[in-house]
């Protein structure tokens, strides 16, 4: 039930691009995006709704393939504060919602 | 708005032993979560309160259990404690718990078992 994202890690240098891929074995209804920083509750990024949707903010984006049951979260121009781990979260029809494994991802000067 | 509040933040435990969570959710939020943190594991869910029922419920032992109150706040309580337990247990609210809701986390209860 859990979705397995990829990569497991990455270290990027300030400026530099990710993405982080977020895959699911059941079907999906909806994707959540969120952060964590060390010792911190994880802070909610965006939601993507079943339909192949692609919602953004500033430097942050993320698509959301349905019939891949699949999601990716890109960062642009990455900046020191977007260090931390991010999970996604996939929720079926049902109202049952996991969290992923986790991307952990450290920006360096 | 006030933010979701647990408490305790922090709390130690030995084995054998019983503890009880509190989450407050935010004000006209019906839908109060709980999730289970651990290095090993991740983020894992526990259960789902809305309107004083459960809803959905993870993959864990009867050894967790919660409760919801009228006022939507609720309790998470894991008996017989084991080592295992220790973890981060964060709680989540939403308006109605539906998959197309964004959740707002608490800080989080940090767990030791000794």
């Amino acid at each position: 039930q859990q979705p397995v994202q990829s990569p497991q890690a990455v270290i990027l240098r300030e400026g530099e691009d990710a993405v982080i891929n977020c895959s699911s074995s059941k079907a999906l209804y909806s994707v959540h995006w969120y952060r964590q920083k060390h010792g911190e509750a994880p802070v909610f990024l965006m939601i993507l709704l079943k339909g192949g949707e692609q919602k953004g903010h500033e430097k942050i984006s993320a698509s959301f393939n349905e019939k891949k049951q699949q999601s990716s979260l890109y960062l642009t121009a990455s900046q020191l504060s977007y260090s931390g781990t991010y999970f996604c979260g996939t929720a079926n029809t049902g109202n049952q919602f996991y969290f992923g494994t986790g991307t952990s991802l450290t920006v360096i000067p | 708005k006030a933010g979701v509040t647990q408490t305790p933040r922090y709390l130690i435990k030995t084995r054998g032993q019983q503890v009880t969570l509190s989450c407050s959710p935010i004000s006209g939020h019906r839908s109060v979560s709980w999730y289970q943190q651990t290095p090993g594991q991740g983020l894992q869910f526990l259960f789902e309160y809305f309107s004083e029922t459960q809803r959905n419920k993870g993959n864990f032992p009867g050894r967790f259990s919660g409760r919801q109150f009228s006022n939507s706040r609720s309790e998470m309580n894991v008996s017989t404690l084991e080592l295992g337990d220790s973890a981060l247990y964060l709680c989540a609210s939403g308006p109605q718990g539906r998959a197309q809701e964004t959740q707002y986390f608490g800080p989080g209860t940090r767990l030791l078992v000794l």
